[in-house]
């Protein structure tokens, strides 16, 4: 079965540097987002993207934040000047096109990532 | 007000109960809706979208009542392997659905024990 995956599964890095999440949709998907969860809270949407551009993003998503899709199978976050408040679970899903409502979104197994 | 609320629980029940689960959302243009479950430390899973007229999936019941931006789901004969967090999830908006965000609840907490 198609899955989503993303690399690294852990981020550690310090304050102020930059990281990459890294995230391979399901091949035939034309739809990717980002979702971060920081432990023990909700799931918060980031941005969504088609077309080779954001399609909408939320509050969290400022200007240290970037999404690519470099090739045609990658799909990057790129957080730069990195915070304490960045470590979080990012979680990556792609769907397909499909005008139900309905529509499922699939998830990768997430980064943790760590900012110290 | 929360726009997806949650009761987080826990809720601990013994094999073979029924457990209900329930949840509000604050924007009446919400347009589909969804019970997601997530493991520990895991990514969430869809486990079933809510339909207007309600609808099951072998133990599992969703029922929506939009008059009241109300979600529910059933689980009956709950399982030791239904242990998980529930989460309520909220699409908002028609049209090109598919790039709708979706607007999540904190999660209802559950532990079915043997």
């Amino acid at each position: 079965e198609p899955e989503v995956t993303q690399t690294p599964s852990h981020q550690v890095t310090q304050m102020g540097q930059e990281v990459i999440l890294r995230c391979v949709p399901i091949s035939n998907h034309l739809y990717f987002y980002w979702y971060r969860q920081i432990l023990g809270q909700k799931v918060e949407f980031l941005v969504s993207f088609y077309n080779n551009e954001i399609s909408e993003k939320s509050e969290i998503f400022d200007d240290r934040f970037s999404v690519e899709r470099p090739d045609g199978s990658n799909f990057t976050l790129k957080i730069r000047s990195t915070k304490l408040e960045d470590s979080a679970m990012y979680f990556c899903a792609s769907s397909e096109w499909d005008l139900s409502k309905y529509n499922e979104q699939f998830f990768g197994p997430g980064t943790r990532l760590t900012v110290l | 007000r929360k726009e997806v609320e949650q009761d987080p629980g826990p809720f601990n029940v013994p094999e073979g109960a029924t457990v209900a689960f329930n949840c509000t959302y604050s924007n009446s243009a919400s347009q589909s809706f969804f019970w997601y479950r997530q493991d520990c430390r895991k990514e969430p899973k869809l486990l079933m979208s809510v339909y207007s007229s309600g609808n099951e999936d072998g133990r599992f019941t969703a029922q929506l009542n939009r008059a009241s931006q109300y979600i529910s789901l059933l689980i009956r004969d709950s399982k030791l392997s239904d242990s998980a967090t529930y989460l309520c999830v909220v699409k908002e908006g028609l049209g090109a659905g598919n790039n709708r965000k979706l607007i999540w609840g904190l999660g209802t907490s559950l532990a079915v024990n043997p």
